[in-house]
């Protein structure tokens, strides 16, 4: 069974521009989130998606959003980058949402993005 | 609000001793969840551990232990016999009635041969 997976790995960017990551969940998983990881702040929640809404959303500005297609996969965009948007952004899947927020969460390797 | 403190930012013991890592959480909510992830050097996030609020039963599986406490809100995790392959940031997470998992800090964990 294929895991998470992430796109592009590692990517390098300039101030100013914009970036986009793509996640693909494990099959039969309809639940993405997503999360910044940083030296600094640590692991952040971003936003989470679960059948193409958004669920929950993390204390990010607007220049942070996200979407969930019909296929489960999800992209993440950054807009204006900034030197602090230098992270590694790691998405996890999981079998379903749940009131109690009990979900069990698969992690992908991640995409380092490194802002110059 | 919630939180999670992890207080041990590194630990450093050699093979074949045993290791506790700590982790304290903060919630008023009366029904949440914990976790126990892995972060190898790799960088993806394993899981470990899940439990609920409800379940204060101590856990243990294979070299791994858990210690989950509500009357001092800790939930530590406990390695028998450690072996370099356990080397690591270990990260305890909460979530509870906003439905976001906060993290700790992460505890750096060294095995040393």
């Amino acid at each position: 069974k294929a895991g998470v997976t992430q796109t592009p790995r590692y990517l390098i960017k300039t101030r100013g521009q914009q970036v986009t990551l793509s996640c693909s969940p494990i099959s039969g998983h309809r639940s993405v989130s997503w999360y910044q990881q940083t030296p600094g702040q640590g692991l952040q929640f971003l936003f989470e998606y679960f059948s193409e809404t958004q669920r929950n959303k993390g204390n990010f500005p607007g220049r942070f959003s996200g979407r969930q297609f019909s296929n489960s996969r999800s992209e993440m965009n950054v807009s204006t980058l900034e030197l602090g948007d230098s992270a590694l952004y790691l998405c996890a899947s999981s079998l379903q949402v749940t009131v109690s927020g009990a979900n069990v969460l698969t992690f992908g390797a991640g995409s380092r993005l490194t802002v110059l | 609000a919630q939180k999670v403190t992890q207080a041990q930012t590194e630990i450093s013991v050699v093979e074949k001793e045993d290791v506790t890592l700590d982790c304290v959480y903060e919630t008023r909510d009366t029904t949440y969840y914990l976790f126990w992830y892995k972060q190898p050097p790799s960088g993806e996030l394993v899981f470990l551990i899940r439990r609920n609020s409800f379940d204060e039963q101590n856990e243990i599986s294979g070299r791994y232990s858990w210690n989950f406490q509500k009357s001092t809100s800790s939930f530590n995790f406990t390695i028998t016999a450690s072996q370099v392959v356990d080397s690591a940031v270990y990260f305890c997470a909460l979530r509870s009635s906003n439905y976001q998992l906060i993290w700790g800090a992460g505890t750096k964990l060294i095995i040393k041969p």
